[in-house]
């Protein structure tokens, strides 16, 4: 079964630094999104992507925030300067159509600010 | 506001049936999809209700009132491995996104 990868699956970073969250969504997926989940709460919804434009963003998505797809094949969430607050599971997620009953989620990206 | 809520917890014992419910009051409202969380991994996909009435696939089921705002989540013959967390989350239906409001989750545990 396809599946969406991200990389890394861990990383510690100290705060202030410049994070790079990579995902390889499914081939043939048109639409990406970034999801968060700090522990024990709800998974939240960060930012949508599609033709190489946000489509939507949530409060969470600041201007230390920005996403992008470099390459055709990579989608990436880049913070600009860390918080303690932004430790969280990062999920990517993508599906082929807007109203598809299929969204997959990669296996995340656990980030921890120190 | 956009709101689902279900319960925190349950618990069950192995070869049983357990149901979990979801309550939702959201701005728009264009499908409810259930997903299977374990610690510390992705969101998996169970089911996707857009249309009222039961959705079955094998020992999942879900249901979906859009009058009552309501859906449920049936596990049968339950097994040791379905101890996991159950999320409920909600497409409000925007027209160019596909943005899923969560719910909590319902961490289930399942006893022998």
């Amino acid at each position: 079964e396809p599946e969406v990868t991200q990389t890394p699956s861990h990383q510690v970073t100290q705060m202030g630094q410049e994070v790079i969250l990579r995902c390889v969504p499914i081939s043939n997926h048109l639409y990406f999104y970034w999801y968060r989940q700090i522990l024990g709460q709800k998974v939240e919804f960060l930012v949508s992507f599609y033709n190489n434009e946000i489509s939507e963003k949530s409060e969470i998505f600041d201007d230390q925030f920005s996403v992008e797809r470099p390459d055709g094949s990579n989608f990436t969430l880049k913070i600009r300067s860390t918080k303690l607050e932004d430790s969280a599971m990062y999920f990517c997620a993508s599906s082929n159509a807007v109203r598809e009953n299929t969204i997959y989620f990669g296996e995340g990206s656990w980030l921890t600010v120190v | 506001g956009q709101n689902i809520d279900q319960p925190t917890e349950m618990t069950a014992t192995e070869g049983a049936i357990v149901q979990i419910n979801c309550t939702y009051q959201t701005s728009g409202f264009n499908g409810l999809f259930w997903y299977q969380q374990h610690a510390g991994e992705a969101p998996t996909f169970l089911s996707y209700n857009v249309l009222d009435g039961l959705e079955e696939k094998g020992r999942f089921s879900s249901f979906l009132s859009r009058s009552k705002g309501y859906s449920y989540l049936l596990l049968k013959e339950l097994q040791m491995k379905d101890s996991a967390s159950y999320l409920c989350a909600v497409r409000p239906g925007s027209y160019n996104t596909d943005k899923l409001i969560f719910g909590t989750g319902t961490r289930l545990q399942v006893f022998p």
